[in-house]
């Protein structure tokens, strides 16, 4: 299977607590995104990756939340202090873009947090 | 702020007629579009693309269309089967590929 891979796939945590979601990416994909989605909206955009280095990130990601891709192949989304707010699902995806080429992104399935 | 939308939550349609889903955006620097599909407990799944350059996109029974004076673009699918009921996000950013922003989705329901 070389589609994108999320684990866990749930993640059940009490408020305050830490929690770190991998994502492994199509493995010839440079680009890395990650977005949150909450019950009857569209994805949100949380930030994203070119090889290792991160280009953007939204207003959304507090300093609770920090992401990583430390060797240009899979990611982490850490939130610290979680809070019931956090609840959502945490989506990934890769693509490949070269000159004006891409844009269409691989998503994985999703890792879906509940906070108590 | 909501720069893609997509006004209408849900739509119901007879299998083998036609579905039409809307998209709306606001920011006149998109020029990439995208329309994904999403079934439960999935991931998106890419369907089509268009950039600004063109109108009109075509791959099987999926059409998209784009007009850029009206910052408005369609997805057509034909004909419409049972399968194909899912949620459709619209997807739109810049060709520099970085932030793309989603539009809230639409919940199509094809009966048989």
């Amino acid at each position: 299977d070389t589609g994108v891979s999320q684990n866990p796939r749930h993640k059940i945590t009490k408020r305050g607590q830490n929690v770190t979601f991998r994502c492994d990416p199509i493995s010839e994909h440079n680009r890395l995104y990650w977005y949150r989605q909450t019950l009857g909206q569209g994805p949100e955009f949380l930030t994203y990756f070119q090889n290792e280095a991160q280009l953007e990130k939204s207003r959304l990601l507090s300093d609770r939340f920090s992401a990583e891709r430390p060797k240009g192949s899979f990611s982490t989304l850490e939130i610290q202090r979680t809070e019931q707010g956090d609840s959502a699902m945490y989506l990934c995806a890769s693509s490949f873009v070269w000159g004006d080429r891409g844009g269409e992104q691989y998503f994985g399935p999703g890792t879906r947090l509940t906070v108590t | 702020d909501q720069q893609v939308k997509q006004n209408s939550p849900s739509l119901s349609v007879q299998e083998g007629r036609i579905s039409i889903l809307n998209c709306d955006y606001t920011n006149s620097m998109f020029d990439y579009f995208l329309w994904y599909k999403k079934y439960p407990a999935e991931g998106p799944t890419f369907l089509i693309s268009i950039s600004s350059i063109k109108d009109k996109n075509e791959d099987g029974r999926f059409t998209v269309f784009l007009n850029k004076s009206a910052k408005h673009l369609s997805l057509h699918i034909v004909p419409s089967q049972p399968g194909d009921s899912a949620v459709y996000f619209c997807h739109a950013g810049g060709t520099s590929y970085g932030k793309l922003t989603f539009g809230q989705g639409t919940i199509l329901t094809v009966h048989p």
